[in-house]
């Protein structure tokens, strides 16, 4: 079993239908992270949950709404996208605190908007 | 400008050298990793430096840190196909990362 694992790993979705992605890691980390990456375009922070604090970068749209039920759980929920919102979303977990701080990433969910 | 720049592109030929930089912004990390992402998959972390250090060898896999000018390479000797990939360096205190580079390896 991987460490961090995302599903579903491909989404095709409507302008108007709502979805959600998951998250879970199986680290024991205490912090978790979701990541876009589009083509041609740096990967991007969108939010971070650690512990119980949720951090987010102001410019990823409120399309995009995360939930982070407990430290091993992560869910993105999508409503409202826009065609230009797909990308892989990488979700990734950390045990923050201490000197160090590697990131673990799951495979990522393959999202198509249409 | 971004938190982190690396070029985009290298190409090389099987055997020889990679040299793949990066200069980042972010001077507070303790730590700053290079990953690794083959294509239709999540990042791998591949090797990583500690902020005090120089350099860092692990079998292929050369790290240089020059903290002065925020600058980090990693060179991958003997560089072989299964080396293609997109690479990515990164910092431990605030998990940012650039583009990457992709890495072509042809024969």
């Amino acid at each position: 079993e991987t460490g961090v694992t995302q599903t579903p790993r491909h989404l095709v979705m409507g302008m108007t239908n709502k979805k959600s992605l998951k998250c879970e890691q199986h680290l024991g980390h205490n912090a978790m992270y979701w990541y876009k990456q589009s083509a041609k375009k740096p990967l991007e922070l969108m939010f971070v949950y650690s512990l119980e604090e949720r951090v987010e970068n102001n410019s990823v749209p409120s399309r995009f709404s995360p939930e982070c039920p407990n430290s091993s759980h992560l869910f993105l929920h999508l409503h409202t996208l826009q065609p230009e919102d797909s990308a892989l979303y990488l979700c990734a977990s950390s045990q923050r605190g201490g000197s160090g701080n590697t990131i673990y990433f799951g495979e990522g969910s393959w999202l198509t908007v249409v | 400008g971004e938190d982190v720049e690396q070029s985009l592109f290298l190409s090389v030929r099987e055997g020889d050298s990679s040299v793949i930089n990066c200069t980042y912004t972010d001077s507070s990390s303790t730590y700053l990793y290079w990953y690794k992402q083959e294509p239709g998959a999540g990042l791998q972390l591949l090797t990583y430096i500690f902020s005090n250090m120089d350099m860092k060898q692990d079998q292929r896999l050369t790290v240089l840190l020059n903290k002065k000018d925020k600058h980090l390479s990693l060179r991958i000797a003997d560089t072989q196909t299964g080396d293609s990939a997109i690479y990515f360096c990164g910092g431990s205190y605030i998990p940012t990362f650039g583009r990457g580079t992709s890495l072509i390896v042809h024969p």
